[in-house]
């Protein structure tokens, strides 16, 4: 059982948005920024969005974040057959002083 | 350009140990926090430890909590993880990464647990 909950799966067609929630609790998400993460099968997690918000270098303007109270949302916009893969939150958690991440979304483009 | 290379994965018993190497490359390795990461066959990732710029504070998750330790050579701008007592549940693909929250990662290497 992950600390930070995700949906196990999302799915859209090709060009459509998708949404990926993160849930978390105060001492995670509620007082530390979120990162996503997208694991393209058979490789190493790369980093999407830092900080809530911001765009890690070389990242497609069609990846957003944002975070609400204990709450986070990754936005994929004109999602393409490439997007597939797996998409992971993490944050800080300040009372088991350790990195958390969510259980992993494997988004399919149908 | 940043670059991690793990290295020192393989077949191990349980019970054994195992010793994990991370060269860094590309960046001021001393100016970052240092991580390992984990991800079990076809399970999600698991964050082990990390380790501060000169070694003086470092976190670990509660499962390898005195059975790993994380340390650096800021001499070799390497991070390594030893491993002891080694459990079949500690099969998995290890992943160094830069920063707490890793914004740029290795390509990992798998440690096999198993007799």
């Amino acid at each position: 059982q992950s600390v930070l909950t995700q949906p196990p799966s999302v799915s859209a067609a090709p060009g459509q948005k998708v949404t990926i929630s993160c849930s978390g609790r105060t001492s995670n998400i509620g007082y530390n920024p979120v990162s996503w993460y997208q694991q393209l099968p058979g490789t190493a997690p790369k980093l999407l969005i830092f900080d809530n918000n911001k765009r890690h270098s070389g990242i497609s303007d069609r990846f957003s974040g944002s975070k609400s109270g204990t709450s986070a949302t990754l936005d994929i916009t004109g999602l393409q057959t490439g997007d597939e893969a797996d998409y992971y939150c993490g944050s800080w958690d300040n009372g088991l002083s350790v990195v958390v991440f969510g259980g992993g979304t494997k988004l399919t483009v149908l | 350009e940043v670059q991690l290379v793990e290295s020192g994965g393989g077949l191990v018993q349980p019970g054994g140990s195992l010793t994990l190497s991370c060269a860094a490359s590309g960046f001021t390795f001393t100016e970052f926090w240092m991580s390992w990461v984990r991800q079990a066959p076809g399970k999600g990732l698991e964050w082990l430890a990390n380790i501060n710029q000169d070694g003086t504070t470092i976190y670990y998750v509660d499962s390898v909590k005195g059975r790993f330790t994380i340390f650096r050579d800021n001499t070799k701008n390497s991070v390594s993880l030893q491993m002891n007592t080694l459990r079949p549940d500690d099969t998995a693909v290890y992943f160094c990464a830069r920063k707490g929250l890793g914004d740029f990662w290795g390509q990992g290497t798998l440690v096999t647990v198993s007799s």
